[in-house]
């Protein structure tokens, strides 16, 4: 079976003090793995695509990173706006396309 | 532009009452999911449909039925809504070739009393 930890449940940060947020994951042939941005009352919001171990993505003050076990989504000089809750998944190859999804991370940045 | 349309926003249902939740998505995507959404439990993934006339089931199917008849529609019914059914139901859709590159609707949040 699939399983997605991600670590802190929560992180509190003032504004520009750097840090990451862990995903560690248990999977039989990652197909993928995805992290997403989700705010207070809303759907989940899509922001990068892990394939293989070694691949880095970039967006802005975020860049996501992955080794065979775990991603890492750093978040370098955040800002306030940065405050969500940001998840991760991972998709099995042979698993019909489903998405396993970890509990998330909530960040909160404060100015 | 609309994307991913889910209806209604909120939602109170009586034990045993049933009601179908909407979600209409305006890019031509074959992959469409239905998830909830529990404190400390994460998104949890109840059923998907990879293209028109084709369903599965997730990884919590019980009480919930879903169809599609069509590329736009995926609609999810309750048939007897429980009290443990109090969640807030997100619809997704995607490319098959990139499912994990999901399109989010806005959620319902339903209460069932």
């Amino acid at each position: 079976e699939d399983q997605v930890t991600q670590s802190p449940e929560a992180l509190r940060l003032q504004e520009g003090e750097s840090s990451s947020l862990n995903c560690s994951y248990t999977v039989s042939g990652l197909r993928g793995l995805f992290w997403y941005r989700q705010d207070p009352g809303k759907g989940p919001e899509f922001l990068f695509t892990l394939y293989s171990a070694g691949e880095e993505k970039e967006k802005e003050r975020l860049k996501a990173t992955l080794t065979k076990k775990e991603s890492f989504l750093h978040i370098t000089a955040p800002k306030p706006e940065d405050s969500a809750t940001y998840l991760c998944a991972v998709q099995a190859y042979g698993a019909n396309s489903k998405l396993t999804f970890g509990k998330g991370i909530t960040l909160s940045v404060r100015p | 532009n609309a994307g991913v349309t889910q209806t209604p926003k909120f939602q109170v249902l009586k034990t045993g009452q049933s009601m179908t939740l909407q979600c209409a998505q305006d890019m031509n995507h074959e992959y469409m999911s239905w998830y909830r959404q529990d404190p400390g439990m994460g998104l949890r993934l109840i059923h998907y449909s990879v293209g028109a006339g084709i369903t599965d089931q997730g990884e919590v199917p019980n009480g919930y039925n879903v169809s599609r008849s069509t590329t736009e529609d995926f609609p999810l019914r309750l048939l007897s809504a429980a009290p443990s059914q109090t969640s807030v139901y997100f619809c997704a859709s995607s490319y098959f070739a990139a499912v994990g590159e999901a399109f989010f609707g806005q959620g319902t949040r339903l209460t069932v009393v």
